[in-house]
């Protein structure tokens, strides 16, 4: 069975500073895909990142990049410069691509809080 | 930018009664979901819905629930009877094609009482 741990329930981190949160991810299938999204405090869930099983270089996207390490079946989300509006609960989701899965499962998420 | 939307943002109801939900995914989309989050924990997949038919179901969608396609824009979920556990937020999602990421409403928050 596919299972996402998210080990921090909190994190705080000064404005401008980098934050790293932790993601490990436990699955059968071959071929997988690794996602985070934000949930700010509106509720609504904001992609933010991807990352295949297959891809080679770790992924990034603006102020985020993925710390992709498969051995030890991890994926770190790194938030470099951190802004006060970074404060939101952050969620790491799997999804099998093997057996016809498509469904995302979540971790319990890690509320990030960004001070100035 | 598309987006996927969601009606109500908030929708109470008294146990027993039927409610729709209802969502308009983006409209190049095929793949599409439905997730729930109780307030406070994980985001749980319900089910998930492509060329007209449910593809996959958890174990939380029960017979109480459906849902429709009905006129190739909207998706919507239905709670037959609902029950003070269903009280949670509700979010639609779709996806383009298989693969690539999923893009969720902004959720319908449901309170049961």
């Amino acid at each position: 069975a596919q299972k996402i741990t998210q080990t921090q329930p909190g994190m705080f981190v000064q404005e401008k500073e980098a934050v790293t949160l932790d993601c490990t991810y436990d699955t059968s299938d071959p071929s997988y895909g690794l996602f985070w999204y934000k949930q700010p405090s509106s509720g609504e869930m904001i992609f933010l990142i991807y990352q295949g099983s297959y891809d080679q270089q770790n992924a990034t996207e603006g102020r985020y990049s993925l710390n992709f390490q498969k051995a030890r079946k991890s994926a770190n989300l790194v938030i470099s410069a951190s802004q006060l509006g970074d404060s939101a609960m952050y969620f790491c989701a799997m999804r099998g691509r093997s057996y016809n899965t498509d469904k995302l499962i979540f971790g319990t998420g890690t509320r990030l809080q960004v001070f100035p | 930018e598309p987006e996927v939307t969601q009606t109500p943002s908030h929708q109470v109801t008294q146990m027993g009664q039927e409610v729709i939900l209802r969502c308009v995914p983006i409209s190049n989309h095929l793949y599409f979901y439905w997730y729930r989050q109780i307030l406070g924990q994980k985001v749980e997949f319900l089910v998930s819905f492509y060329n007209n038919e449910i593809s996959e179901k958890s174990e939380i969608f029960d017979d109480q629930f459906s849902v429709e396609r009905p006129d190739g824009s909207n998706f919507t979920l239905k709670i037959r009877s609902t029950k003070l556990e269903d009280s949670a937020m509700y979010f639609c999602a779709s996806m383009r094609d298989r693969g690539l990421e999923q893009y969720f409403g902004p959720g319908t928050r449901l309170t049961v009482t």
